[in-house]
């Protein structure tokens, strides 16, 4: 079984300033790591995903995420957010075996404030 | 449509009644997930379809709950007599198996209100 603690549920933050959402995770087997954004009145969009490789992953907007195995944690950061950023964001993992089935944390919501 | 559909967006229903959910995939899509989304939580699996395998069902709450997918294209959800805590967002993702298809993509949801 696996499990994912996104611990702030809410992060405001002034524009131009940067920016960390945390996620943790518990899972005894390989995992796949996924954050997905939700802005308002929108879908899920897969935001950025480690699979294998370079630890560090980016998005093509400016945000960042970087895997790591022994404290197990996956947290997302921009160096400098816009408006344009205020969403949820949600942490994800599925196994590295078939099916793929992914268990998500909470959210964090980010609000971007003038 | 290039992205995957639900309909209808919003449910509204009473108390013991059925509803179905039902979801398009993106074209071409294997593997199809139901997820389920309660106020100010995260998203929980509830089924998995892979072509033509047995359904993953582990996720599914009760016996309440059913989907049915039809060689790879649509699915139902179907929740028969529901109740209050059925309230949420019922979202739906799908993904290609092709080398490198990890990724799932998601519809807009279906927001279920049972009064």
């Amino acid at each position: 079984a696996q499990s994912v603690t996104q611990l702030d549920s809410q992060v405001p933050v002034f524009e131009e300033a940067p920016v960390e959402l945390r996620c943790n995770y518990s899972s005894s087997v390989s995992v796949y790591l996924f954050w997905y954004v939700q802005y308002p009145n929108q879908g899920l969009q897969l935001l950025l995903k480690y699979l294998s490789g370079s630890t560090l992953v980016e998005s093509i907007n400016g945000f960042e995420a970087e895997f790591n195995k022994s404290q197990t944690s996956f947290h997302l950061r921009k160096p400098s957010v816009h408006i344009s950023d205020t969403a949820e964001y949600f942490c994800a993992v599925s196994d590295t075996g078939g099916g793929n089935k992914l268990t998500f944390g909470t959210g964090t919501q980010l609000k971007v404030e003038l | 449509g290039a992205g995957v559909s639900q309909s209808p967006s919003n449910k509204v229903t009473e108390k013991g009644k059925d509803v179905e959910l039902r979801c398009d995939p993106i074209s071409g899509h294997t593997a199809l997930y139901w997820y389920r989304q309660r106020l100010g939580q995260g998203l929980e699996f509830l089924i998995y379809f892979q072509g033509n395998s047995a359904p993953d069902k582990s996720g599914l709450p009760s016996d309440r709950f059913s989907a049915e997918r039809t060689g790879e294209s649509v699915s139902t959800l179907t929740i028969q007599r529901t109740q209050q805590e059925d309230s949420a967002v019922y979202l739906c993702a799908s993904r290609g198996t092709s080398s490198g298809s990890d990724t799932q993509y998601f519809g807009p949801g279906t927001r279920l209100t049972v009064l």
